[in-house]
């Protein structure tokens, strides 16, 4: 069953404390991506890699560090630099090609609560 | 990327078509307008894309004006199960994507 999985659905931390979303595909897509989304809002830009070993900054990178070391893995470490850490975290991958553009494929999401 | 507009609301009766306007005016000519959709906390799901053409697949149809300022999707026999924030995005092949906020689908019993 091909797909996008996100663990856990839900985490809860104590502000001061790294945590690390995680991001699994086994669609075979060279790139990745992390959003973030706010209540009532789009989604914003984290980081994206478009091949293992290689990773962006998106609009809203500061706080938040990334890894690519196996193409079917793109974790995110939410540090505690990131002022304002608590939201919907989304994880998407797309293939890439001579194509141009492709679609992206989300994830379910994990849902983080800082306090 | 092109910024969108698109109306924070719309209402749909079961089994009628459901035609959501996007306003694309400063689309570039190598930028593809892109629909998602995302029901409540889910992630966002792909609909449909096109670049100057009017497209269909199984879930909708992309109507692009000539000028490509704007563009219309369709969704033709609207279930609650469509009930859905829609989002429209104009993109290039850098496959950045700049979600707005989108239109909230509620399709009425």
């Amino acid at each position: 069953d091909g797909g996008i999985t996100q663990s856990p659905k839900y985490l809860f931390r104590k502000e001061g404390q790294n945590v690390t979303l995680s991001c699994e595909q086994n669609l075979n897509h060279d790139a990745m991506y992390w959003y973030r989304q706010d209540p009532g809002q789009g989604l914003r830009l984290i980081y994206y890699s478009q091949i293992v070993n290689d990773f962006q900054k998106g609009d809203i990178a500061e706080g938040y560090s990334v890894s690519r070391e196996k193409k079917e893995s793109f974790p995110l470490t939410v540090t505690s630099a990131q002022k304002n850490p608590t939201a919907f975290y989304l994880c998407a991958s797309s293939p890439i090609g001579d194509r141009g553009t492709y679609e992206q494929y989300f994830g379910p999401g994990t849902r983080l609560t800082v306090t | 990327d092109a910024k969108t507009t698109q109306p924070p609301s719309m209402d749909c009766a079961e089994g009628r078509a459901a035609n959501l306007p996007c306003n694309h005016s400063t689309i570039s000519g190598n930028e593809y307008v892109y629909w998602y959709r995302q029901i409540h906390s889910q992630g966002p799901q792909y609909i449909i894309h096109g670049l100057k053409n009017n497209e269909t697949n199984e879930m909708a149809s992309l109507i692009i004006t000539e000028d490509r300022k704007s563009s219309t999707l369709i969704l033709p026999h609207a279930t609650l199960r469509d009930t859905a924030v829609y989002y429209c995005i104009a993109g290039g092949a850098t496959n950045k994507l700049i979600f707005g906020t989108g239109t909230l689908l509620a399709v009425q019993p």
